[in-house]
């Protein structure tokens, strides 16, 4: 079991440009939550699945920022235009007895 | 909605003293996870409790669910420089999801 597997690892943008984070869970988990973590805000949850159908979308900090989960095995998340204030550690975690995060994204917005 | 309060924010500790971070909610919760972060990481899960006034171990880590599954506690004996990092807890509540509290970071003194 390859774990939630994250990419990319880091990501440097320039203000204005779209960023797309990608994330494929654990085989067999039916639960995909994406989280944003700062040192100011913490972990922050943005958005979750359940069997790939969104269920709460209310941590999405503005329209700016979409997620979305096609098939059981590949969600993202997507950021257009990205800000400064974007800058942050992005975890997407999949569970089913307990959340397995992945590595995460350090997405640096410029 | 719900909320998880984690205190301390901070705990400093020499090497060899204990550590105990504390949980509270503002609702009954059906479970409680505890999850660990080390610097630079991603958080790891440890544990789930489930039963009202369950203990559960593992080595030197010690949790606890409060009888009235609305609090809980970690408590590690006889800290090592390996136990640094954030310690979460996140109480389980409807519909899969998890409200994480904002976490106790240890740093031990060698």
């Amino acid at each position: 079991d390859a774990g939630v597997i994250q990419s990319p690892r880091h990501e440097v943008t320039e203000m204005g440009q779209e960023v797309t984070l990608r994330c494929k869970p654990i085989s067999g988990h039916d639960y995909l939550f994406w989280y944003r973590q700062t040192m100011m805000r913490g972990l922050e949850l943005l958005i979750y699945f359940n069997n790939n159908v969104p269920i709460d979308d209310s941590g999405m900090p503005e329209d700016r920022f979409s997620a979305k989960m096609p098939n059981a095995s590949f969600s993202t998340l997507k950021i257009q235009p990205s800000e400064p204030r974007d800058s942050a550690v992005y975890f997407c975690a999949s569970s089913r007895y307990g959340y397995t995060f992945g590595s995460g994204t350090r997405l640096t917005v410029v | 909605g719900q909320q998880v309060m984690q205190i301390p924010q901070y705990q400093h500790v020499q090497e060899g003293e204990d550590f105990t971070t504390y949980c509270n909610s503002s609702t009954t919760l059906s479970n409680i996870q505890w999850y660990k972060q080390r610097p630079g990481g991603h958080p790891v899960f440890l544990i789930q409790l489930v039963k009202s006034g369950e203990v559960k171990k593992q080595k030197r880590l010690t949790f606890q669910f409060g009888e009235a599954k609305k609090n809980s506690s970690l408590h590690i004996t006889a800290t090592q420089t390996t136990d640094v990092g954030t310690y979460f807890c996140a109480g389980g509540g409807s519909a899969g999801k998890s409200t994480f509290g904002d976490g106790t970071t240890l740093t031990v003194k060698p």
